[in-house]
């Protein structure tokens, strides 16, 4: 069975710092993977996505995540942290229907 | 721009209330998703539909019911609300390309 664990449910950078958020997952055979964004009282916006081929994945706002087979690991990354990231991020795992994580809210300090 | 549009932002309901969580998507997609967000627990799957009329069970079907007459309208119903389906719930739309479009979400208070 397919589940997703994103490691730590809040992480705070400080403006222009490194982002990391964290996914690993666990399936039979490598999946489709996601990375999606909930800012406050709204739905969730794709941030970007891994099917297959490069698994270096650039997606909106500067976020980017490389997908690694051996770690099966999808992490999200942005060189640097703007106060307009602030908000709650989840990765998804699909052979079929989407697996989500629990979500990492990130908080962004001036 | 595919558009997934949920009929209410915020709903009150009493408790014992039939609810009725209205999803509609413009763009002809196959696939249509109701999920539910709690903190902590992230989204969980209630129902899902690949066709019209067709219906299947995901995570946490109980309580709940969903009808798709319908391509472009998948509804979920809450029998008899509780307090403990207070929670966003939130209706997704996609293709078979795995490309999944959110609605706002809805946020259901049972009192």
């Amino acid at each position: 069975a397919q589940s997703v664990t994103q490691l730590g449910s809040h992480v705070s950078v400080s403006e222009g710092a490194l982002v990391l958020l964290r996914c690993n997952y666990s399936s039979s055979v490598p999946p489709y993977l996601f990375w999606y964004v909930q800012y406050p009282n709204q739905g969730l916006q794709l941030l970007l996505k891994y099917t297959t081929g490069a698994t270096l994945v650039k997606g909106i706002n500067g976020f980017e995540a490389e997908f690694k087979k051996s770690e099966t690991s999808f992490h999200l990354t942005k060189p640097s942290a703007h106060m307009s990231d602030a908000a709650e991020y989840f990765c998804a795992v699909s052979l079929g229907n989407l697996i989500f994580g629990k979500g990492t809210k990130l908080s962004v300090k001036p | 721009d595919v558009k997934v549009t949920q009929s209410s932002r915020y709903l009150v309901k009493r408790t014992g209330e039939k609810v009725f969580l209205e999803c509609v998507q413009d763009m002809d997609h196959e696939n249509m998703f109701w999920y539910r967000q709690d903190p902590g627990l992230g989204l969980r799957l209630i129902y899902f539909s690949y066709d019209v009329k067709m219906k299947e069970k995901g995570d946490i079907p109980e309580g709940y019911s969903v009808s798709r007459e319908k391509k472009e309208r998948f509804s979920l119903i809450l029998e008899s609300a509780s307090t403990n389906q207070t929670s966003m719930y939130l209706c997704a739309s996609s293709t078979r390309s795995y490309g999944y479009t959110f609605g706002s979400g809805t946020r259901l208070t049972v009192v």
